[in-house]
């Protein structure tokens, strides 16, 4: 059971260029998230999806685009990389908003990026 | 102010300890709390869900102050493998949005 699966683990970029992170969850949940977490930041929220073709922006989503055309699949794409966005994301899923409610987010290994 | 705050630490603690860490939250509306354990360079993991009237899994002990707004999570007969950092999370109303600390940092030296 893969699970949930991000690619790529680490990404070096240049300022300006457009990078994708993507996310893949075998477990069929509904909901996914993608996240960044920061020295001295707890994780934020970039955006999150409810279902296939239902997306919406979280705390951070500024300079962000997300798809879900798929419920397996939640790319997020960096349009044009800047330098505060070099951090570490993580993708999650969970089964349902009740899951989510009682705290129950299933998390990818991250996907470590520097924007040069 | 922070909606969630948490001792960044890292605190120090010998093997078979007991040690213990709060996170404070802003909201007063806060509907649910939670702990997490993060490895490091690794995904957070749900450690335990905080429970009103307090809850204990095997070592672990979480304890929620409503009126003071803080969670905190007690180890004892800390082991090793107990090394990780603890972020704390709160859900400020009924909808997906989960307000995260940005973790405590625990060291079990032997």
């Amino acid at each position: 059971d893969a699970g949930i699966t991000q690619s790529p683990r680490y990404k070096i970029t240049e300022t300006g260029r457009q990078v994708t992170l993507m996310c893949h969850q075998t477990w069929s949940h509904s909901y996914m998230f993608w996240y960044r977490q920061d020295l001295g930041h707890g994780l934020r929220l970039i955006y999150y999806s409810a279902a296939a073709d239902i997306t919406d922006k979280g705390e951070v989503s500024d300079g962000y685009v997300v798809s879900r055309s798929k419920t397996e699949n939640f790319p997020l794409t960096l349009e044009s990389a800047t330098r505060s966005q070099t951090s570490v994301y993580f993708c999650a899923s969970s089964e349902s908003v009740r899951r989510t409610n009682t705290g129950e987010l299933f998390f990818g290994e991250g996907s470590r990026l520097t924007v040069l | 102010r922070k909606e969630v705050e948490q001792d960044p630490g890292p605190f120090n603690v010998p093997e078979g300890a007991t040690v213990a860490f709060n996170c404070t939250y802003s909201n007063s509306a806060s509907q649910s709390f939670f702990w997490y354990r993060q490895d490091c360079r690794k995904e957070p993991k749900l450690l335990m869900s905080v429970y009103s009237s307090g809850n204990e899994d095997g070592r672990f002990t979480a304890q929620l102050n409503r009126a003071s707004q803080y969670i905190s999570l007690l180890i004892r007969d800390s082991k090793l493998s107990d090394s990780a950092t603890y972020l704390c999370v709160v859900n400020m109303d009924s909808n997906y949005q989960l307000i995260w600390g940005a973790g405590t940092k625990l060291i079990i030296k032997p």
